[in-house]
């Protein structure tokens, strides 16, 4: 099915490790996100891609790197895990600006849920 | 700063209606959204209105906007146990690329 494909879906890190999220979207969409889920906070922007070759820092950027590796894969990097990255992360992309199509919304993956102990 | 803020829970009969409000902050937002997040899976796009409308009915679903206060509401008629999800409000800012996600609001349908 198309959509966006996020992994692991699982992943228990010990404080200090590090490791890549991978995301991957077959919908030919120009734009790609990651947030991150934290109970009662909603959803935060860690680092977007409005286009291949661009990425920029969301609200909470600190401790994580991104790659835009091609238009399909935009992957997110710890580099030395820490408890407070506990969260669940979502990737989501977006055929364009939404100016141009409110109608699509965004399409996320189904999330990656990551402890750090 | 920037908080779209919504009630954390909601609680409401199969059969009722349920009405999720939510307070953004941004006036220049030409659409906002709502989204429904089911256990375990990602966000997916409910509906959206544009900012020079009042209201928005789909199907069970009523959206209402009140630009004056920045308050907007979605109201789901005749709640059924499968409308049990996490719903997001978020607005968007023209020129960002990007949303701002209100914090959710849990609701529990009871049979």
């Amino acid at each position: 099915n198309a959509g966006v494909t996020q992994t692991p879906k699982f992943q228990v890190l010990k404080t200090g490790q590090s490791m890549t999220l991978q995301c991957a979207q077959d919908m030919n969409h120009n734009s790609m996100y990651w947030y991150r889920q934290d109970p009662g906070m909603g959803l935060r922007l860690i680092y977007y891609s409005a286009s291949e070759g661009t990425t920029d820092k969301g609200e909470v950027p600190n401790g994580y790197n991104v790659s835009r590796l091609n238009k399909r894969e935009f992957s997110l990097r710890l580099e030395s895990a820490a408890p407070s990255q506990t969260s669940v992360y979502f990737c989501a992309s977006s055929s364009t600006a939404l100016e141009l199509a409110p109608n699509y919304g965004y399409t996320f993956g189904s999330g990656t849920r990551l402890t750090v102990v | 700063g920037e908080d779209v803020e919504q009630s954390l829970f909601l609680s409401v009969r199969e059969g009722d209606s349920s009405v999720i409000n939510c307070t953004y902050t941004d006036s220049s937002s030409t659409y906002l959204y709502w989204y429904k997040q089911e256990p375990g899976a990602g966000l997916q796009l409910l509906t959206y209105i544009f900012s020079n409308m009042d209201m928005k009915q789909d199907q069970r679903l009523t959206v209402l906007l009140n630009k004056k206060d920045k308050h907007l509401s979605l109201r789901i008629a005749d709640t059924q146990t499968g409308d049990s999800a996490i719903y997001f409000c978020a607005e968007y800012p023209p020129g960002t690329y990007k949303y701002i996600f209100g914090t959710g609001t849990r609701l529990k349908v009871l049979a």
